[in-house]
């Protein structure tokens, strides 16, 4: 079975500065899709990035990237230029291509602060 | 709707009662899915939904958990007989298809059981 490890239950930021949440996962499978949710404290799972196994080229959206290193399994998240609104609980998520109507396998959460 | 939606979005029951928990999904997508999220963890999948055909099953803790849905719209997650540890934020999840489409989440009910 698929597991998805986030090894930081909290990390803290200076508003403006770059910080980078860590994602480890296990699989035997070669093509899946990985994901950043962003949980705010009104429980909305909001989706900041998504990234397919089989592209190259890492997933940037905006101040949110990634740097997805698939023989080594890591999919970390970079947020830059830090802003209060990016306090939330951030969810990292596995999803394989193969199987049909397959669920996501969430890693247990990293708290991210910002400090003003 | 423009997003998922989700009722209640708080719910307090006695432990030994009944309680029903609603999603509604985004309109035009054929997939739903369920989740719980105990405090301080990650989300434990419960079940998906195609259509309102549920070909898995597995996550549903125990047979005192089911659901329903009705079409291509609205999902209904039935809780029996509540016991303190069903207490979560249960969370519902739709996605135009299954397999490789985004998943997009509502807000989730908190359950309380007392």
């Amino acid at each position: 079975a698929q597991t998805v490890t986030q090894s930081q239950p909290e990390m803290s930021v200076q508003e403006a500065e770059t910080v980078t949440l860590s994602c480890t996962y296990d699989t035997s499978e070669s093509d899946y899709y990985l994901f950043w949710y962003k949980q705010p404290p009104s429980r909305q799972m909001i989706l900041v990035i998504r990234q397919e196994a089989y592209k190259q080229q890492n997933a940037t959206e905006n101040r949110f990237s990634v740097n997805f290193q698939k023989a080594a399994k890591s999919f970390s998240l970079k947020i830059s230029d830090s802003q209060l609104g990016d306090a939330a609980m951030y969810f990292c998520a596995y999803r394989s291509a193969f199987l049909f109507g397959n669920d996501m396998r969430f890693g247990a959460g990293t708290r991210l602060t910002v400090k003003p | 709707g423009a997003g998922v939606s989700q009722s209640p979005s708080n719910k307090v029951t006695e432990k030994g009662k009944d309680v029903e928990l609603r999603c509604d999904p985004i309109s035009g997508h054929t997939a739903l899915y369920w989740y719980r999220q105990r405090l301080g963890q990650g989300l434990e999948f419960l079940i998906y939904f195609q259509g309102n055909s549920a070909p898995d099953k597995s996550g549903l803790p125990s047979d005192r958990f089911s659901a329903e849905r009705t079409g291509e719209s609205v999902s209904t997650l039935t809780i029996q007989r509540t016991q303190q540890e069903d207490s979560a934020v249960y969370l519902c999840a739709s996605s135009f298809r299954t397999g490789q489409e985004t998943q997009y989440f509502g807000p989730g009910t908190r359950l309380l059981v007392l």
